[in-house]
């Protein structure tokens, strides 16, 4: 089956700064990646996406680039704020129903 | 329009009592997951409902674990017998169904087996 990996584990930046995480996936059949932001007491949020046809996709501060050679994935968030501290996972989805979570990254961004 | 809803939001149970854990999905999703985030832990895929389909249960842990989804809405996660090792956040999410879809999340049941 699919195999997920996520790094780092944990991350802390100072405001301002940038934040990558970085997932690789297993399956060459995986043609959608999405990553969730979990806040503390919630349930993970989409916070951006991106299909196999697609190389990077960016949203205002967050970005998502995809290598498909490579099989890996990752977030970029710029000009990091206190409010982006929270968990976040990475996916990798064969199908509807087969999704394969990373084990998540806990980012801290210290005023 | 309303989110994901599971209730409870907490649940203490002793060990070897059954419990009942509840999802509401957002109206007109057809597709329903269930995931165990364990302490620290990512999303441990359990089971999945689409339409009429048979469900997948292929991620249920044992036979302790049962899930059933009543006309097509609000599904229900049974586990019998409880044991500590249960102990965790139980998250229900729901999508379109629409292949490979985003997938809206509830806040999750804490359950802890003492």
């Amino acid at each position: 089956g699919e195999n997920v990996e996520q790094h780092p584990s944990t991350l802390s930046v100072q405001e301002g700064d940038s934040a990558v995480i970085k997932c690789t996936y297993s399956d060459s059949a995986s043609n959608y990646f999405p990553w969730y932001k979990q806040e503390l007491g919630k349930g993970p949020q989409l916070i951006i996406d991106i299909r196999s046809n697609v190389g990077e996709k960016k949203d205002q501060r967050i970005a998502v680039t995809l290598n498909k050679t490579a099989k890996h994935f990752s977030l970029h968030i710029t000009e990091t704020q206190p409010e982006d501290s929270a968990v976040y996972f990475c996916a990798a989805t064969l199908y509807a129903g087969k999704s394969t979570f990373g084990d998540g990254t806990t980012l801290t961004v210290k005023p | 329009g309303a989110g994901v809803s599971q209730s409870p939001s907490n649940k203490v149970t002793e060990k070897g009592k059954d419990v009942e854990l509840r999802c509401d999905p957002i109206s007109g999703h057809t597709a329903l997951y269930w995931y165990r985030q364990s302490l620290g832990q990512g999303l441990e895929f359990l089971i999945y409902f689409q339409g009429n389909s048979a469900p997948d249960k292929s991620g249920l842990p044992s036979d302790r674990f049962s899930a059933e989804r009543t006309g097509g809405s609000v599904s229900t996660l049974t586990i019998q017998r409880t044991q500590q090792e249960d102990s965790a956040v139980y998250l229900c999410a729901s999508s379109l169904g629409q292949g490979a879809d985003i997938q809206y999340f509830g806040a999750g049941t804490r359950l802890s087996v003492l």
